[in-house]
């Protein structure tokens, strides 16, 4: 079946735009993951999505942040007012958390440059 | 303290040779952990995962966990040039399922 999918796959922004940003998980995964990779550094943890349950949000770096889930489906991630320190790729993960299973699997990402 | 440690590397080792990679965690409650291999410019995948003390083996890789010490690693044998990426280990904690990655090691097997 097809895998976790991210739009887009490339942004260049200016300073101070809005951003949003589109992932869909694999059907039927309950568990959605948001995370942001600088060049050369590890993946941070942004938020995480379990069915209906609400949201840890405890990784966003800022209120510019946010992030909305359609039920198991379709996430999106918005960056307000864009800064530089915001360039990054951002990436997507998905979970079926079955029997305690947590094996996520990644989109392709979407790399936002600010400028 | 990160909650995830793994020294950045580059690690270096000869084709053929056992690679070692380590990774230490701060939450002595976590439950399950993760080794993700992550290309240049791509995203990470699964390589393997464990959740009891012990070794676990899968074909080439054995996953190693000490929850006593709070450490766990990844030995890589008869490693291979396309082996060659940076290695993620991430944690799930005691609260539920949210993953903490470490930063990375960085392996190089040379021809």
């Amino acid at each position: 079946g097809a895998g976790v999918s991210q739009s887009p796959s490339n942004k260049v922004t200016e300073k101070g735009k809005d951003v949003e940003l589109r992932c869909d998980p694999i059907s039927g995964h309950t568990a959605l993951y948001w995370y942001r990779q600088r060049l050369g550094q590890g993946l941070e943890f942004l938020i995480y999505f379990q069915g209906n349950s609400a949201p840890d949000k405890s990784g966003l770096p800022s209120d510019r942040f946010s992030a909305e889930r359609t039920g198991e489906s379709v996430s999106t991630l918005t960056i307000q007012r864009t800064q530089q320190e915001d360039s990054a790729v951002y990436l997507c993960a998905s979970s079926s958390q079955l029997a305690g299973d947590n094996e996520q699997f990644f989109g392709p990402g979407t790399r936002l440059t600010v400028l | 303290q990160k909650e995830v440690e793994q020294n950045s590397g580059p690690l270096s080792v000869p084709e053929g040779a056992i690679a070692s990679l380590n990774c230490t965690y701060s939450d002595r409650g976590s439950q399950s952990f993760f080794w993700y291999r992550q290309y240049s410019g791509k995203s990470p995948e699964l390589i393997m995962f464990i959740y009891s003390n012990g070794d676990k083996e899968d074909g080439r890789f054995t996953a190693q966990l000490n929850k006593a010490s709070q450490y766990v690693s990844l030995l890589i044998r008869d490693s291979q040039p396309s082996d060659s990426a940076t290695y993620l280990c991430a944690v799930t904690g005691s609260g539920g399922f949210k993953t903490i990655f470490g930063a990375g090691t960085r392996l190089f097997v040379k021809a």
